[in-house]
């Protein structure tokens, strides 16, 4: 059954604490991608990586990273850098980047107490 | 003016009627154009794909693109309170670093 997974569904943090949100697609698809959406403000791109080993920043790149040492996962670390990292989180992959359709995960809730 | 653009709604319409949601962007050169469909704490998920200026069709969707007008609209034909959601359309920015680019999506609710 192939797809996109995410985990955890819903994450609590501390303020100043890192956090790690894990992506995993068994779909072969190269390219992968996280983005953040609050309310009102529709998708913003992190992060997207093209291929293993290499990824390149997107629009609010600032308090995350991210690492592509498999093919099939695409974890996202928010750091403490990050100012207001209360959000719901989406990965996505597509065969390749660019014109390819993009495809979703469950996404994960994360609220920073 | 935004790169994408879609009427935030919300857009109401009665069961059985036709939702018509729509979506401008300023890229000319775009080639690629996709509407999803977000329920409220869920993710999106691929309606349809459209790449070539006319109706594209599938099951009770139509998907048109006007590249001169420069815009994408989804019909949502014998409409279903099963259908209310936000949906998103995102345009591929050409050139050399493509990405989608997203509007911030039109609520539809259908009214039973």
């Amino acid at each position: 059954d192939g797809g996109i997974t995410q985990s955890p569904k819903y994450l609590f943090r501390k303020e100043g604490q890192n956090v790690t949100l894990s992506c995993e697609q068994n779909l072969n698809h190269d390219a992968m991608y996280w983005y953040r959406q609050d309310p009102g403000q529709g998708l913003r791109l992190i992060y997207y990586s093209q291929i293993v080993n290499d990824f390149q920043k997107g629009d609010i790149a600032e308090g995350y990273s991210v690492s592509r040492e498999k093919k099939e996962s695409f974890p996202l670390t928010v750091t403490s850098a990050q100012k207001n990292p209360t959000a719901f989180y989406l990965c996505a992959s597509s065969i390749r980047r660019g014109t390819d359709t993009q495809y979703f995960g469950p996404g994960t809730r994360l609220t920073v107490l | 003016q935004k790169e994408v653009e879609q009427n935030s709604g919300p857009l109401s319409v009665p069961e059985g009627a036709i939702a018509s949601l729509n979506c401008t962007y300023s890229d000319r050169g775009s080639q690629s154009f996709f509407w999803y469909r977000q329920y409220s704490g869920k993710s999106p998920e691929l309606i349809m794909s459209i790449y070539s200026n006319g109706d594209k069709e599938d099951g009770r969707f139509t998907a048109q693109l006007n590249k001169a007008s420069q815009y994408v609209s989804l019909l949502i034909r014998d409409s279903q309170p099963s259908d209310s959601a936000t949906y998103l359309c995102a345009v591929e920015r050409a050139g050399n670093n493509r990405k989608l680019i997203w509007g911030l999506g039109t609520s539809l609710a259908v009214n039973p």
